[in-house]
């Protein structure tokens, strides 16, 4: 079974400062992993995706997430975080190497603060 | 790109009543949708997964005559919450999957129980 632990419920950092989110997965096969940011009552944006090939990922919002296996860790970084970066972060691991179903799996979430 | 359209974003509802919230894939046929609930601080929890014109697949835990799911169409699918009652208020999110698009959610509804 597969599962995702995010380290950090929540993270607290000032404007412009690196933004590191944690993430580590379990998985039997070769994983596809996700971060999706949450914003106050709204639904799930994707930020990044891994599948194959790179393994540092870069997505929108200038974060980006290196994916290592030997770690089995997939952390999300922002050089310079932006008030508007505050919000509920998720990482995600999908099952649909080893089914066609294709479910995600979250992790518990982290929210981030960003202080001026 | 892709855009799952889910309405309504909010509802009131009275304890005994049933709710029903649609979720539509604007510009792509789902292949599979997703039902989640999410509570306050907490993650999304998976209800149940639908296939186009099959029984949904629920999660352990989740009771499938309360939580009734409809994937009628490749890009309409639905979740009624029937004799709601206030335990069932939560935030519930729905997720279509297309080959080529990945994994697209939906904006969610609120549904508060009174």
């Amino acid at each position: 079974a597969q599962s995702v632990t995010q380290l950090g419920s929540h993270v607290s950092v000032s404007e412009g400062a690196l933004v590191l989110l944690r993430c580590n997965y379990s998985s039997s096969v070769p994983p596809y992993l996700f971060w999706y940011v949450q914003y106050p009552n709204q639904g799930l944006q994707l930020l990044l995706k891994y599948t194959t090939g790179a393994t540092l990922v870069k997505g929108i919002n200038g974060f980006e997430a290196e994916f290592k296996k030997s770690e089995t860790s997939f952390h999300l970084t922002k050089p310079s975080a932006h008030m508007s970066d505050a919000a509920e972060y998720f990482c995600a691991v999908s099952d649909l190497r080893s089914s066609n179903t294709g479910k995600l799996i979250f992790g518990q979430g982290t929210t981030l603060q960003v202080k001026p | 790109g892709a855009v799952v359209s889910q309405h309504p974003s909010r509802v009131i509802c009275k304890s005994g009543t049933s709710v029903k919230i649609e979720c539509r894939s604007l510009d792509f046929q789902a292949t599979t949708m997703f039902w989640y609930r999410q509570f306050p601080k907490q993650s999304l929890m998976l209800m149940a997964t639908s296939n186009e014109g099959s029984k949904a697949t629920y999660e352990q835990g989740v009771e499938k005559d309360k939580f009734l799911i409809n994937h009628a169409s490749l890009t309409l699918s639905t979740l009624t919450v029937t004799s709601a009652h206030p335990e069932d208020s939560s935030f519930y999110i729905c997720s279509a999957r297309s080959w080529t698009d990945g994994y697209t959610f939906g904006s969610g509804t609120r549904l508060t129980v009174v």
